[in-house]
């Protein structure tokens, strides 16, 4: 069964320093998304990404965030100048083959920790 | 999205069926109702979704209220590798770069 991969599973960083993290979708997706999630808090959405650009993003995703598809398999998000509060688990999903069947349904991956020290 | 109010724990023996109610009653009439849970600090997972009639997969069966304001997600025979956190999340159909909305949903514990 095809799923959502991410790479790496954990992360560790500097304060300051970027990041990139990385997502291959499920084969035939259109829509791209990053969710984070903070120790202990909800699941929170952070951008969607459908035909090489952002389509919805939240207010969580400021400038210091940015979203590419370098390829036709990978979406990467990068945090620029990463700091403490950024440290949370980091979610891809895709969604909506156009195959045999039109379908909404978001399928994530299993996440990058992301330490900030 | 419509909001969505879940317990926020249960509890249920092992083999026994678990039944996880949702109420949703601002949802509209283009608006799914979908299922997601997470074990531990996975990913969430996909377990079905509905728009009126109900639902049922290899995971779970989901019925859906005749008005459409609360819907219930059934997991047949729970097993310990079901305790997780469920969300019910109502999205709208065509919401392809909408993002979930994911509340505190329920925290399912399987007792052995």
């Amino acid at each position: 069964e095809p799923e959502v991969t991410q790479t790496p599973s954990h992360q560790v960083t500097q304060m300051g320093q970027e990041v990139i993290l990385r997502c291959v979708p499920i084969s035939n997706h259109l829509y791209f998304y990053w969710y984070r999630q903070i120790l202990g808090q909800k699941v929170e959405f952070l951008v969607s990404f459908y035909n090489n650009e952002i389509s919805e993003k939240s207010e969580i995703f400021d400038d210091q965030f940015s979203v590419e598809r370098p390829d036709g398999s990978n979406f990467t998000l990068k945090i620029r100048s990463t700091k403490l509060e950024d440290s949370a688990m980091y979610f891809c999903a895709s969604s909506s083959d156009r195959g045999q069947s039109w379908s909404d349904t978001q399928y994530f991956g299993p996440g990058t920790r992301l330490t900030v020290l | 999205d419509a909001k969505t109010t879940q317990p926020p724990s249960m509890d249920c023996a092992e083999g026994r069926a678990a039944n996880l109610p949702c109420n949703h009653s601002t949802i509209s009439g283009n608006e799914y109702v979908y299922w997601y849970r997470q074990i531990h600090s996975q990913g969430p997972q996909y377990i079905i979704h509905g728009l009126k009639n109900n639902e049922t997969n290899e995971m779970a069966s989901l019925i859906i209220t005749e008005d459409r304001k609360s819907s219930t997600l059934i997991l047949p025979h729970a097993t310990l590798r079901d305790t997780a956190v469920y969300y019910c999340i109502v999205r709208p159909s065509g919401g392809g770069a909408d993002g979930l909305t994911f509340g505190k949903g329920t925290h399912l514990i399987i007792q052995p």
